[in-house]
């Protein structure tokens, strides 16, 4: 059974940093691309970043580009986002997400995290 | 804000058939991107629904279909059921915004 699980989100100050982590399991993890959604209370879905299976493709919403940074670890099935100069805006739900497509940087998404929590206040 | 545009709510009686569109420009659907579709039901994660324009995954019912022509793309859902009261977004990729993968705004169907 594919499961991914994030963590890493709390309450953060304006202008700091947080890191959030997504543990998956149930699948090949370095077959497959990876990517963080985020939805902002009583908002829509926006795609925020995502990475090829083996890091070599990488991108980046341009309303976080330049602040976020995302990697994986494929020998611990990990999936991270660091996020500095944190902003009220970035307040939302953060979901990793499972690209369906072996080998594919884009795509659908076939399996979604629960979410962790960033909520940026001082 | 997003690049696809849904209808903020559509509705219906149980039965009913309804559709949602999703409306976009030359830079993603009309360009051949795929469109796929996902399901949020109150408090839980996005559940696909809908890939590659109308393919359903396992397990999703065959209520649920899926189309796209030039700019657009619709769901369907036939006979609707009060399981089905959810959050809809459609889902592509636009070539203009530095190769990302954006999401429509976001249709809420509600089962009268």
């Amino acid at each position: 059974e594919v499961q991914l699980v994030e963590s890493g989100g709390g309450l953060v100050q304006p202008g700091r940093s947080l890191r959030l982590s997504c543990a998956a399991s149930g699948f090949t993890f370095d077959d497959y691309a990876m990517h963080w959604v985020r939805q902002a209370p009583g908002k829509g879905l926006e795609w925020v970043s995502g990475i090829s299976w083996n890091s070599g493709s990488i991108g980046y919403a341009d309303s976080v580009k330049g602040r976020f940074t995302i990697s994986r670890d494929n020998a611990k099935n990990s999936l991270y986002l660091q996020m500095n100069s944190l902003r009220a805006e970035d307040t939302a739900l953060y979901y990793c997400a499972k690209v369906g497509v072996l080998e594919a940087t884009w795509g659908y998404f076939d399996y979604w995290g629960q979410g962790t929590l960033v909520t940026v206040s001082s | 804000q997003s690049v696809l545009t849904q209808p903020p709510s559509v509705s219906g009686a149980p039965g009913q058939r309804v559709t949602i569109s999703c409306t976009g420009s030359s830079s993603n659907i009309g360009a051949g991107y795929d469109v796929h579709w996902y399901q949020q039901l109150p408090g839980t994660a996005p559940k696909l629904l809908i890939y590659g324009n109308s393919n359903r995954p396992s397990g999703v019912p065959d209520r649920f279909s899926g189309s796209k022509s030039g700019t657009s793309a619709s769901l369907a859902i036939t006979g609707l059921q009060a399981e089905d009261e959810a959050d809809y977004y459609c889902q592509s990729y636009d070539s203009s915004l530095s190769g990302s993968k954006v999401f429509g705004t976001g249709t809420k169907v509600t089962v009268l």
